[in-house]
């Protein structure tokens, strides 16, 4: 059981380049998240999706899009990526339940992407 | 508007001795309140979560929290630390309304042998 994949790992891109970040998961989970970490700010939120088909702006969207047209797969893209985007990315996913949102979310492994 | 506080940035503690990591939050209604984890290179990990009812939370590893409704805050303890305990912790909050968790900015411990 994978949980949560995200690819790539690592990537490095120039200023103004695009780029479309992977997020996979196999525990059927309705929920997707995308966030950035950055040090000494914690984890803040740049999308979410409640279902397949469905996106929503985060805390931080401003130069990222998202698409979630499987339910299994939530895909990040910078379409012109600028050097304030170098940042960890990590995807997360959660079950819905019965208790509405309230069950943990899963965490994939990150990405590392920095923009010269 | 939901908002949390971790205010160490770092906590050292001896092996053996009980740690404490500290949050507080801040919310309109009725709080829902997690503890992750995250080691170097991973991704966060669950630790436990406080929805309603008894305000001692057990979870994993041996961790537990506390929920103090007065004080508006969830602090992380555990008993007797590990070196295997040394991560990076986040505390996150929900209000009853919000699809989306905040997080805190995040505490490092530290576990001396």
């Amino acid at each position: 059981n994978a949980g949560v994949t995200q690819t790539p790992k690592f990537r490095v891109l120039k200023t103004g380049q695009s780029m479309t970040l992977l997020c996979a998961q196999d525990m059927n989970h309705e929920y997707m998240y995308w966030y950035r970490q950055d040090p000494g700010m914690g984890l803040r939120l740049i999308h979410y999706s409640v279902g397949e088909g469905t996106t929503a702006k985060g805390e931080v969207p401003d130069g990222y899009n998202v698409s979630r047209l499987k339910k299994q797969n939530f895909l990040l893209g910078l379409e012109s990526a600028a050097p304030s985007q170098t940042s960890v990315y990590f995807c997360a996913s959660s079950y819905f339940g019965s208790d509405r949102g309230n069950q943990p979310q899963h965490f994939g492994d990150g990405t590392r992407l920095s923009i010269l | 508007a939901q908002s949390v506080a971790q205010p160490e940035d770092q906590v050292n503690v001896a092996e053996g001795n009980p740690l404490t990591v500290k949050c507080t939050y801040s919310v309109s209604g009725n709080p829902y309140l997690f503890w992750y984890v995250q080691y170097p290179n991973r991704g966060l990990q669950f630790l436990l979560k406080y929805i309603t009812g008894d305000n001692l939370v057990k979870g994993s590893y041996g961790f537990e929290a506390e929920f103090n409704k007065s004080q508006t805050s969830f602090h992380l303890k555990k008993p007797s630390a590990l070196v295997s305990d040394s991560a990076l912790y986040f505390c996150a909050v929900r209000e009853g309304s919000a699809r989306q968790l905040t997080f805190g900015s995040g505490t490092q411990l530290t576990v001396l042998p």
